[in-house]
């Protein structure tokens, strides 16, 4: 058990549907991640947020949106659901800041959340 | 762009041999990650290298890291069962705001 939970495990909607997947980082950590995985696109940086503010955003369509709050959990919106959003989504967490590195960067992944879009 | 390649993408290797995968990345970095994924599961930090030549071992797997060639290399010692899943490398390019996966090599260990 990393200490990353996330909310739901499984979710199941339909084209068209928005949904909200739920990371709490590790206590004291301050930087949550997101990730999609899929089995084309294997593990596909999604955004990172550092204490609540967005630091980095990797392939994240216009159609997704997160935010980390001031407790640190953090959440991810998905709209406009299409079938290819399917996917495993992970949240992960690290204690470091930007401008660290090293152990301070090794992050903890949470159990994930498995969309299926119909 | 920071890209991370790891080879072989698929291994089938019998109980008891030994091998290795390899992870090449394209840019500087003195932080490389490697993590563990059994199917349908999360991801499992194994090692971190934090410098050139660092050398982790825990059991069977063994990491490494050479900077200077960019390359890290992940060994495995008379493979046992357990050790099938699939090993991910990842490199930490830009103080942590470019984390960025290897495509993943999948382990079978066969009986």
């Amino acid at each position: 058990d990393s200490g990353v939970t996330q909310t739901p495990k499984h979710l199941i909607t339909a084209t068209g549907q928005r949904v909200t997947l739920r990371c709490s980082p590790r206590s004291g950590d301050l930087s949550v991640y997101w990730y999609q995985q899929s089995l084309d696109q294997g593990l596909q940086f999604l955004i990172h947020y550092y204490n609540g503010e967005e630091r980095a955003k990797g392939n994240i369509l216009e159609r997704f949106s997160a935010q980390q709050f001031p407790d640190l959990h953090s959440e991810l919106n998905l709209s406009s659901l299409e079938l290819g959003d399917s996917a495993l989504y992970f949240c992960a967490s690290s204690v470091g800041s930007p401008i660290s590195g090293g152990l301070y960067n090794e992050q903890f992944f949470g159990p994930g959340t498995r969309l299926t879009v119909l | 762009e920071l890209k991370v390649e790891q080879n072989p993408l698929f291994l089938s290797m019998q109980e008891g041999k030994n091998y290795t995968i390899y992870c090449n990345y394209s840019t500087t970095s003195d932080r490389l990650y490697w993590y563990r994924q059994d199917p349908g599961k999360s991801l499992e930090s194994l090692f971190v290298l934090l410098s050139n030549g660092a050398v982790k071992q825990e059991g069977r797997l063994m990491a490494s890291l050479d900077t200077k060639a960019r390359l890290s290399t992940l060994h495995i010692t008379a493979a046992v069962h357990d050790l099938s899943a699939t090993y991910f490398c990842a490199v930490d390019g830009n103080y942590g705001q470019n984390f960025v996966f290897g495509p993943g090599t999948r382990l079978s260990v066969l009986p």
